[in-house]
């Protein structure tokens, strides 16, 4: 059966520190795979999806940036985190547009 | 404008009422839809998948009305454990894009 992993499940990080979350999944080949961010008492908000390895379409500005070095994985980046930041990020995979499946999510805080 | 909208709620309903929520979309081409269930502070998880008129499983029906670009989701007989935010995903093209969820509180 498919599984996806994502850590840590909370981080604390200052301002203008770098950020890697990284995402794995298992069970299947050539998965979508996507990266969400839902504020506090928000929706999700699209920020990265990636339909193969290499390919990274970004879908907001921001100093956020993804990559897929491997088929199934996922990592989310920052050079520096801004304030705004926060929030809890999600990682998906689905084949097609069949239903997305989700990680547990990493809670993040900026101080 | 968005492309997926919902009610944000909060519905408050006591335990056994019959509650609906509705999500419009925007993009004419899409051809399948989810509602999801997310509790609080935790992730989405998927509900029930539409892929043409409509789904059922047991208390819960999901409905598409393609003419009006909208999908419902009736939960009869709710229960204590049906609280928590519904979101309606709509896919457009390899993008999933979410509704900003409906609130449901069920009360004693």
């Amino acid at each position: 059966s498919q599984t996806i992993h994502q850590w840590p499940a909370t981080l604390v990080q200052p301002v203008g520190s770098p950020l890697s979350l990284e995402c794995t999944v298992e069970g299947t080949s050539n998965p979508n795979l996507y990266w969400y961010r839902q504020a506090a008492g928000r929706g999700l908000q699209l920020l990265f999806y990636s339909v193969g390895i290499g390919q990274i379409s970004s879908e907001v500005p921001q100093n956020l940036s993804a990559s897929r070095p491997q088929d199934r994985q996922f990592i989310l980046s920052s050079k520096k985190l801004l304030l705004s930041d926060s929030g809890f990020y999600l990682c998906a995979w689905t084949i097609g547009n069949t239903e997305a499946f989700f990680g547990q999510g990493t809670r993040l805080t900026v101080v | 404008r968005k492309e997926v909208e919902q009610d944000p709620g909060p519905f408050n309903v006591p335990e056994g009422a019959t509650v609906a929520f509705n999500c419009t979309y925007s993009n004419s081409a899409s051809q399948s839809f989810f509602w999801y269930r997310q509790d609080c502070r935790k992730e989405p998880k998927l509900l029930m998948s539409v892929y043409s008129s409509g789904n059922e499983d047991g208390r819960f029906t999901a409905q598409l009305n393609r003419a009006s670009q909208y999908i419902s989701l009736l939960i009869r007989d709710s229960k204590l454990s049906d609280s928590a935010t519904y979101l309606c995903v709509v896919p457009v093209g390899h993008k999933f894009y979410f509704g900003s969820g409906t609130k449901l509180n069920v009360k004693p």
